[in-house]
């Protein structure tokens, strides 16, 4: 089992409707939960952290954890051809001292 | 200053060459980080440095040598590079280790003949 796990994709979904990214994790210890935005050719963007259970939103993002589950998501609202990237799951491993990363979600946001 | 830089961004090398790599964060970051990507994969994890210290060394081959001259500045020394390391070479900060957010600069393509 990987230590972090992202739904396969390709995603594919119509300019406005909303994108639904899921990670697994493996270690239950982990305590700090990030999803970055990564641009063909581009280097990786922070675009969410979160540390508690719960929703976190910031503008049309919404970051959802729950770590009874084991289980970090991403919402994006009303999806713009723009969002079309990479998206990374990362997520800190106390043990470790080191993020990993999923091998991300590719998402296409068709106009 | 809110952005990590590299230099160079790209870089062609033969398997004989030296060269370095050059990352810089001027955020006050006490954590610092390099990353090897590889086409439609994730960055893999090579060195981490902790209050520029090595804190982290993921086994990663002798070829490749890191160096942290002080708190805003990281290197990577690279020779006798093989083939199968061209790949994107990502340099990141955090506020300090530990589970905080890392930040990526542009990152160096590399290129080994």
């Amino acid at each position: 089992q990987k230590e972090v796990e992202q739904n396969s994709g390709p995603l594919s979904v119509p300019e406005g409707a909303i994108a639904s990214l899921n990670c697994t994790y493996s270690d239950r210890g982990s305590q700090s939960f990030f999803w970055y935005r990564q641009y063909s050719g581009k280097s990786p963007e922070l675009i969410m952290s979160i540390y508690s259970n719960g929703d976190k939103e910031d503008g049309r993002f919404t970051a959802q954890l729950n770590k009874a589950s084991q289980y970090v998501s991403l919402l994006i609202r009303d999806s713009q051809p723009s969002d079309s990237a990479t998206y990374l799951c990362a997520v800190y491993n106390t043990n470790a001292g080191k993020s990993t990363f999923g091998d991300g979600t590719t998402l296409t946001v068709k106009p | 200053d809110t952005e990590v830089t590299q230099t160079p961004k790209h870089l062609v090398m033969g398997m004989t060459n030296k060269k370095s790599l050059k990352c810089e964060q001027h955020m006050g970051h006490r954590a610092m980080y390099w990353y090897k990507q590889k086409a439609k994969k994730p960055p893999e994890l090579m060195f981490v440095y902790s209050y520029e210290k090595l804190s982290i060394n993921e086994s990663v081959p002798s070829r490749f040598s890191p160096e942290c001259p002080n708190s805003s500045l990281l290197n990577l020394h690279l020779h006798a590079l093989q083939p199968e390391d061209s790949a994107l070479y990502l340099c990141a900060s955090s506020q300090s280790p530990g589970g905080n957010e890392q930040f990526f600069g542009p990152g160096t393509r590399l290129t080994v003949l």
